[in-house]
């Protein structure tokens, strides 16, 4: 059972455009997401995240929106740069005490910037 | 500072064998937890060690195991390997108990289960 879900394996958006990464969830105790980014041979690396009391959190060129209504989240990355070819890792956290509770991983989404 | 350190970097085995995977934490962090990262289920967590004690363990079947030394190192250990264990193994280290997240990754060792 998938709690979290990326549908798209994988995605491909010209250097300079918006990127845009979706993730479904179904656990509505899901209350704190995250988004990691990992390059080949490289372990995952933390890139943003939101609490469910705020729709939207930005960071430089990287935005996570937050759709609680509809279980969504997506990061959106402005401009895209070569640098941000990467997979791409949704995570959710049921709870903030994170002595509790593990992160719950979507399957990545394959991200290639084309020059 | 150094980063976290797993080795093997690349293991080969047949099924039946077992297999230990070692994680050496960033200096100074006493939990060191081990995710399973395959193309169809994506990252999915396997257990939580802190000051040598498992605190968290994900959904795997007793095969797979862990432990922690008093310097922090951890050891994974899977027996009675399957094929459907193939997978890249990644632990993380923090300073903190649940520590997401502010953990940190290893690169992950690659193992082949033929």
């Amino acid at each position: 059972d998938q709690q979290v879900k990326q549908n798209s394996p994988s995605l491909s958006v010209q250097e300079g455009r918006i990127s845009i990464l979706n993730c479904d969830y179904t656990n509505s105790m899901f209350d704190y997401f995250l988004w990691y980014k990992k390059y080949p041979a490289e372990g995952p690396t933390f890139l943003i995240s939101i609490s469910s009391i705020k729709d939207k959190n930005e960071d430089g060129r990287f935005t996570v929106f937050l759709n609680k209504s509809a279980k969504h989240l997506s990061l959106h990355i402005v401009p895209s740069q070569p640098g941000d070819s990467a997979v791409y890792f949704c995570a959710a956290s049921a709870g903030s005490n994170f002595g509790n509770e593990k992160l719950t991983f979507g399957t990545g989404t394959r991200l290639t910037i084309i020059p | 500072k150094a980063g976290v350190t797993q080795t093997p970097r690349y293991l080969i085995k047949t099924r039946g064998q077992q297999v230990t995977l070692s994680c050496s934490p960033i200096s100074g962090h006493r939990s060191v937890s081990w995710y399973q990262q395959t193309p169809g289920q994506g990252l999915q967590f396997l257990f939580e060690y802190f000051s040598e004690t498992q605190r968290n363990k994900g959904n795997f079947p007793g095969r797979f195991s862990g432990r922690q030394f008093s310097n922090s190192r951890s050891e994974m250990n899977v027996s009675t390997l399957e094929l459907g264990d193939s997978a890249l193994y990644l632990c993380a280290s923090s300073s903190l108990p649940g520590g997401t997240p502010l953990e940190t990754f290893g690169s992950g060792t690659r193992l082949t289960v033929v």
